[in-house]
């Protein structure tokens, strides 16, 4: 089945810089790549995706780079604020459903936004 | 907004007895899904539904059941609670199949003595 790997199991950046996560897969059939964040005891929630048809996708501060080739994707936050401080889960999806709907997540980033 | 409940909230168990973690939705999703999460491991898939009376196994099934009664309705079974299935679990749920958002509960912590 597919795998994900994050590669940063820790980020320290100071305010107003950029952080950048990256991720790998290891199924060529995957098209579909989520990013959720979780805030200190809280639960996750999405932030943005992409999907193979594209290799870049912004949302304000947000951008999600994809490079199909290497299977390689990332995520770009721009002017780090204290609030972006969470972890960062990346995931990837081969199926579009039915009984093979499955969400294979990596193992989190947690970033820290210094001011 | 999407609406995903988790009841209990936290539990403490016992080994070798039955927990039972029930999730309810109000968005009228067709999917449900099952995770844990442990520290190093990220979230893990357990079950998931994609129809009422109907479950498939995800990631990691052993030691688990679920159930789904209703398109609202998603349990999660620990028929012989085991010390290593100590852990917080998270239920979620989405419209039209995993490359949909997926809307997460605020998940339940359950420790197994």
């Amino acid at each position: 089945g597919e795998k994900v790997e994050q590669h940063e199991s820790t980020l320290s950046v100071r305010e107003g810089d950029s952080a950048v996560i990256n991720c790998t897969y290891t199924d060529t059939a995957s098209s579909y790549f989520p990013w959720y964040k979780q805030e200190a005891g809280k639960s996750l929630h999405f932030v943005i995706d992409i999907r193979s048809n594209v290799d870049r996708k912004q949302s304000q501060r947000l951008i999600v780079l994809l490079d199909k080739k290497a299977k390689r994707f990332s995520l770009h936050i721009t002017a780090t604020q204290p609030e972006d401080s969470a972890i960062y889960f990346c995931a990837a999806s081969p199926n579009s459903g039915g009984s093979n709907a499955k969400l294979t997540f990596g193992k989190g980033t947690k970033l820290s936004v210094k001011s | 907004e999407a609406a995903v409940t988790q009841s209990p909230r936290s539990k403490v168990a016992v080994t070798g007895g039955k927990v039972t973690l029930s999730c309810h939705q109000t968005n009228n999703h067709d999917y449900m899904y099952w995770y844990r999460q442990d520290t190093g491991h990220g979230l893990r898939l357990i079950h998931y539904s994609y129809v009422a009376d109907s479950t498939e196994k995800g990631d990691i099934p052993d030691g688990y059941k679920a159930s789904r009664p209703s398109q609202e309705n998603f349990s999660l079974i620990l028929e012989l609670a085991s010390l290593s299935q100590t852990a917080v679990y998270f239920c979620a749920s989405s419209d039209w199949g995993p490359q949909d958002t997926q809307y997460f509960g605020p998940g339940t912590r359950l420790l197994v003595l």
